[in-house]
């Protein structure tokens, strides 16, 4: 079953603004990850957070995690026209290394 | 490195035949899964590996065989082609070890249409 499920699935931004996507899911998890995909390309990991992490930054991005809300955000800052892509959260459970994906936010960018 | 390399990159096939799509990956990672892509539906588990000789299945397993002589190739067999397989398929490998979970590398997919 679907574990991830993101919101909203699509955005459209002028360059320059942020771009804000949620993913709530349903159990305890080890760890959420979020992963992009560019259009007709494999996925490309962006950033991981475990469940004892509250916010963590990489570049332009910043993923916060609420274990007691179960979800999770993705904050993209002074997008750019290269971030066009669709953004997939996942969710890893304790005890193995499977990975269960949302349906994805698509994100369009506009110059 | 390559990574994770997949072939081939595109496949058409008649319902009822049979393939196999190759994965491999350099990065001497002990986990491989295979994942199908459809619209609106996300990623979903076919099939996983956690080490050479060790395979199980994930959510959506039937129709598919895998196996895992190597740590470097992880091949995903379609045993009867069904239209309802006509799908984006994406290969990932990923360090694991223990109950830590990693980040996943993926392949560049090989979509399969069934006619």
């Amino acid at each position: 079953s679907q574990q991830g499920e993101e919101d909203p699935q699509a955005l459209s931004i002028q360059e320059g603004e942020n771009a804000t996507m949620n993913c709530s899911y349903k159990t305890s998890i080890n760890n959420l990850q979020w992963y992009r995909q560019n259009s007709g390309r494999g996925l490309v990991h962006l950033i991981l957070i475990r469940s004892n992490e509250r916010e963590k930054h990489s570049g332009r991005l910043r993923v916060t995690l609420d274990t007691s809300k179960k979800s999770s955000s993705l904050l993209i800052t002074a997008s750019r026209a290269a971030d066009t892509a669709s953004y997939f959260c996942a969710t890893a459970l304790y005890g193995n290394n499977r990975l269960a994906f949302g349906k994805g936010n698509q994100v369009v960018v506009i110059p | 490195n390559a990574g994770v390399t997949q072939t081939p990159k595109f496949q058409v096939l008649k319902t009822g035949q049979s393939m196999t799509l190759q994965c491999a990956q350099d990065m001497n990672h002990e986990y491989m899964s295979w994942y199908r892509q459809d619209p609106g539906m996300g990623l979903r588990l076919i099939h996983y590996s956690v080490g050479a000789g060790i395979t199980d299945q994930g959510e959506v397993p039937n129709g598919y065989n895998v196996s895992r002589s190597t740590t470097e190739d992880f091949p995903l067999r379609l045993l009867s082609a069904a239209p309802s397989q006509t799908s984006v398929y994406f290969c990932a490998s990923s360090f694991g070890q223990g109950a830590r979970t990693y980040e996943q590398y993926f392949g560049p997919g090989t979509r399969l249409t069934v006619t």
